[in-house]
Protein backbone atom coordinates (compact mmCIF):
# COMPACT_ATOMS: atom_id res chain seq x y z
CA UNK A 1 0.00 0.00 0.00
CA UNK A 2 1.18 3.34 -0.83
CA UNK A 3 2.04 5.75 1.78
CA UNK A 4 0.99 9.32 2.03
CA UNK A 5 2.84 11.23 -0.98
CA UNK A 6 3.11 15.41 -1.03
CA UNK A 7 3.83 17.54 -3.89
CA UNK A 8 6.21 19.19 -4.28
CA UNK A 9 8.87 18.21 -2.07
CA UNK A 10 10.46 21.52 -2.23
CA UNK A 11 9.39 24.64 -3.23
CA UNK A 12 11.10 27.94 -3.11
CA UNK A 13 8.40 31.33 -2.71
CA UNK A 14 9.39 34.89 -2.59
CA UNK A 15 6.91 37.50 -0.06
CA UNK A 16 3.84 38.53 -1.02
CA UNK A 17 3.18 35.12 -3.50
CA UNK A 18 0.72 32.63 -2.34
CA UNK A 19 1.31 28.57 -2.25
CA UNK A 20 -0.45 25.98 -2.83
CA UNK A 21 0.39 22.35 -1.69
CA UNK A 22 -0.91 18.55 -2.50
CA UNK A 23 -1.30 16.07 -0.36
CA UNK A 24 -2.55 12.39 -1.38
CA UNK A 25 -3.48 10.56 2.07
CA UNK A 26 -3.21 6.24 2.14
CA UNK A 27 -5.99 4.54 0.17
CA UNK A 28 -8.66 4.22 2.49
CA UNK A 29 -7.87 7.20 4.67
CA UNK A 30 -10.64 9.75 5.56
CA UNK A 31 -8.79 12.30 7.76
CA UNK A 32 -5.52 14.43 6.51
CA UNK A 33 -4.09 16.93 8.91
CA UNK A 34 -2.24 19.62 8.04
CA UNK A 35 1.21 20.88 10.40
CA UNK A 36 3.85 23.25 10.24
CA UNK A 37 7.11 22.09 11.49
CA UNK A 38 9.94 24.73 12.15
CA UNK A 39 12.99 24.92 14.46
CA UNK A 40 11.78 27.75 17.07
CA UNK A 41 7.98 26.35 17.22
CA UNK A 42 8.69 22.49 16.26
CA UNK A 43 5.40 20.85 14.96
CA UNK A 44 2.20 22.97 15.13
CA UNK A 45 -1.34 21.56 14.48
CA UNK A 46 -2.75 23.39 10.99
CA UNK A 47 -5.90 22.30 10.41
CA UNK A 48 -8.04 18.68 9.81
CA UNK A 49 -10.61 17.70 7.18
CA UNK A 50 -12.57 14.50 7.30
CA UNK A 51 -14.91 13.84 4.45
CA UNK A 52 -14.46 17.06 2.66
CA UNK A 53 -14.92 18.81 6.05
CA UNK A 54 -12.64 20.82 7.98
CA UNK A 55 -13.21 19.42 11.04
CA UNK A 56 -10.25 21.54 13.65
CA UNK A 57 -8.32 24.38 13.12
CA UNK A 58 -4.91 25.59 15.12
CA UNK A 59 -4.25 28.85 15.46
CA UNK A 60 -3.07 30.21 12.54
CA UNK A 61 -4.03 33.40 10.62
CA UNK A 62 -6.60 33.26 7.66
CA UNK A 63 -3.76 33.43 5.31
CA UNK A 64 -3.84 29.72 6.01
CA UNK A 65 -6.60 27.93 4.01
CA UNK A 66 -7.35 24.52 2.94
CA UNK A 67 -9.48 22.19 1.61
CA UNK A 68 -10.23 18.36 0.80
CA UNK A 69 -11.50 16.61 -2.34
CA UNK A 70 -14.43 13.60 -2.71
CA UNK A 71 -11.36 11.48 -3.48
CA UNK A 72 -9.70 12.53 0.30
CA UNK A 73 -6.47 14.49 -1.57
CA UNK A 74 -6.09 17.37 0.61
CA UNK A 75 -4.39 20.84 -0.68
CA UNK A 76 -2.92 23.49 1.28
CA UNK A 77 -2.60 27.07 0.91
CA UNK A 78 -1.03 30.02 2.10
CA UNK A 79 -1.64 33.39 0.86
CA UNK A 80 0.45 36.78 0.96
CA UNK A 81 3.52 34.57 1.83
CA UNK A 82 5.62 35.90 4.71
CA UNK A 83 9.38 35.15 5.81
CA UNK A 84 8.27 33.43 8.85
CA UNK A 85 6.36 30.74 7.01
CA UNK A 86 9.61 29.07 6.04
CA UNK A 87 9.08 25.82 7.42
CA UNK A 88 8.37 22.10 6.75
CA UNK A 89 5.04 21.10 6.13
CA UNK A 90 3.45 18.11 6.97
CA UNK A 91 0.29 16.54 5.83
CA UNK A 92 -1.04 13.43 7.90
CA UNK A 93 -3.59 10.65 7.17
CA UNK A 94 -5.63 8.06 9.25
CA UNK A 95 -8.35 5.73 9.19
CA UNK A 96 -11.48 7.99 10.99
CA UNK A 97 -10.71 11.19 12.95
CA UNK A 98 -7.42 12.29 13.82
CA UNK A 99 -8.69 11.68 17.30
CA UNK A 100 -7.27 9.19 18.76
CA UNK A 101 -6.31 7.41 15.48
CA UNK A 102 -2.61 6.73 14.21
CA UNK A 103 -1.53 9.12 11.91
CA UNK A 104 0.60 8.46 8.97
CA UNK A 105 2.89 11.12 7.87
CA UNK A 106 4.18 12.11 4.49
CA UNK A 107 7.52 13.31 3.66
CA UNK A 108 6.52 16.96 4.28
CA UNK A 109 6.90 20.15 1.66
CA UNK A 110 9.92 22.37 2.50
CA UNK A 111 9.12 25.48 1.73
CA UNK A 112 11.48 28.21 1.39
CA UNK A 113 10.21 32.19 1.52
CA UNK A 114 12.52 34.46 0.53
CA UNK B 1 4.70 28.05 25.59
CA UNK B 2 4.45 24.65 24.64
CA UNK B 3 1.95 22.52 26.06
CA UNK B 4 3.94 19.49 26.03
CA UNK B 5 7.31 19.86 27.38
CA UNK B 6 10.58 17.78 26.19
CA UNK B 7 13.44 16.71 27.69
CA UNK B 8 16.24 17.45 26.83
CA UNK B 9 16.45 19.16 24.02
CA UNK B 10 19.45 17.85 22.88
CA UNK B 11 21.31 14.41 23.58
CA UNK B 12 24.54 12.76 22.35
CA UNK B 13 25.79 9.55 23.65
CA UNK B 14 27.89 7.04 22.87
CA UNK B 15 26.83 3.24 21.47
CA UNK B 16 25.70 0.98 23.86
CA UNK B 17 24.82 3.12 26.27
CA UNK B 18 21.53 3.74 28.16
CA UNK B 19 18.88 7.11 27.82
CA UNK B 20 15.88 8.66 29.29
CA UNK B 21 13.95 11.60 27.21
CA UNK B 22 10.39 13.25 29.02
CA UNK B 23 7.47 14.44 27.96
CA UNK B 24 5.98 16.72 30.52
CA UNK B 25 2.42 18.64 30.69
CA UNK B 26 0.49 20.20 33.07
CA UNK B 27 -2.76 19.18 31.20
CA UNK B 28 -4.18 15.53 31.40
CA UNK B 29 -4.27 13.85 27.61
CA UNK B 30 -6.40 10.87 26.74
CA UNK B 31 -3.62 9.71 25.23
CA UNK B 32 -0.22 10.23 24.28
CA UNK B 33 1.67 9.01 21.17
CA UNK B 34 5.64 9.13 20.36
CA UNK B 35 7.36 9.24 17.30
CA UNK B 36 10.41 9.42 15.73
CA UNK B 37 11.32 11.59 12.64
CA UNK B 38 14.64 11.50 10.92
CA UNK B 39 15.78 13.75 8.45
CA UNK B 40 13.80 14.35 5.13
CA UNK B 41 11.32 12.65 6.34
CA UNK B 42 7.85 12.57 8.33
CA UNK B 43 7.04 11.61 11.41
CA UNK B 44 7.07 7.55 12.39
CA UNK B 45 4.52 6.51 14.89
CA UNK B 46 6.22 4.26 17.39
CA UNK B 47 4.00 3.98 20.13
CA UNK B 48 0.30 4.98 22.04
CA UNK B 49 -0.43 4.78 25.62
CA UNK B 50 -3.82 5.14 26.68
CA UNK B 51 -4.04 4.45 30.35
CA UNK B 52 -2.18 5.58 33.45
CA UNK B 53 0.73 4.06 34.52
CA UNK B 54 0.68 2.33 31.55
CA UNK B 55 4.60 0.76 30.32
CA UNK B 56 4.70 -0.47 26.26
CA UNK B 57 8.16 -2.45 25.75
CA UNK B 58 8.95 -1.87 22.02
CA UNK B 59 12.44 -4.33 21.78
CA UNK B 60 14.73 -1.58 23.26
CA UNK B 61 12.78 1.27 24.12
CA UNK B 62 10.56 0.88 26.97
CA UNK B 63 7.50 4.05 27.25
CA UNK B 64 5.64 5.45 30.39
CA UNK B 65 2.19 6.64 30.77
CA UNK B 66 2.28 8.82 33.72
CA UNK B 67 -0.31 7.97 36.60
CA UNK B 68 -1.94 11.08 35.85
CA UNK B 69 -1.68 11.05 32.35
CA UNK B 70 0.11 14.37 32.16
CA UNK B 71 3.56 13.03 31.65
CA UNK B 72 5.34 10.20 29.68
CA UNK B 73 8.48 8.70 29.66
CA UNK B 74 10.83 7.02 26.71
CA UNK B 75 13.85 4.63 27.86
CA UNK B 76 16.38 3.44 25.34
CA UNK B 77 18.85 0.49 26.35
CA UNK B 78 21.94 -0.43 24.97
CA UNK B 79 21.35 2.97 21.86
CA UNK B 80 22.76 2.35 18.47
CA UNK B 81 23.36 5.03 15.93
CA UNK B 82 20.09 3.42 14.05
CA UNK B 83 18.20 5.18 16.87
CA UNK B 84 19.68 8.74 15.87
CA UNK B 85 16.59 10.86 15.58
CA UNK B 86 14.16 13.20 16.53
CA UNK B 87 11.78 12.08 19.37
CA UNK B 88 8.90 13.61 19.39
CA UNK B 89 6.20 13.53 21.86
CA UNK B 90 2.03 14.20 20.70
CA UNK B 91 -1.01 14.28 23.02
CA UNK B 92 -4.86 14.36 21.86
CA UNK B 93 -5.83 17.44 23.67
CA UNK B 94 -9.52 18.14 23.90
CA UNK B 95 -9.60 15.36 21.96
CA UNK B 96 -9.07 16.62 18.32
CA UNK B 97 -6.77 18.84 19.26
CA UNK B 98 -3.55 16.95 18.65
CA UNK B 99 -0.47 18.82 20.03
CA UNK B 100 3.29 18.24 20.04
CA UNK B 101 6.32 18.72 22.17
CA UNK B 102 9.68 20.52 20.65
CA UNK B 103 11.07 16.98 20.73
CA UNK B 104 14.85 15.73 21.49
CA UNK B 105 17.25 15.01 19.01
CA UNK B 106 19.04 11.80 19.81
CA UNK B 107 23.01 11.41 18.55
CA UNK B 108 24.09 8.19 19.07
CA UNK B 109 27.79 8.12 18.23
CA UNK B 110 29.53 4.59 17.18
Amino acid sequence: KAGVTQTPRYLIKTRGQQVTLSCSPISGHRSVSWYQQTPGQGLQFLFEYFSETQRNKGNFPGRFSGRQFSNSRSEMNVSTLELGDSALYLCASSLARAGGNEQFFGPGTRLTVL
Amino acid sequence: TQLLEQSPQFLSIQEGENLTVYCNSSSVFSSLQWYRQEPGEGPVLLVTVVTGGEVKKLKRLTFQFGDARKDSSLHITAAQPGDTGLYLCAGYHNNNDMRFGAGTRLTVKP
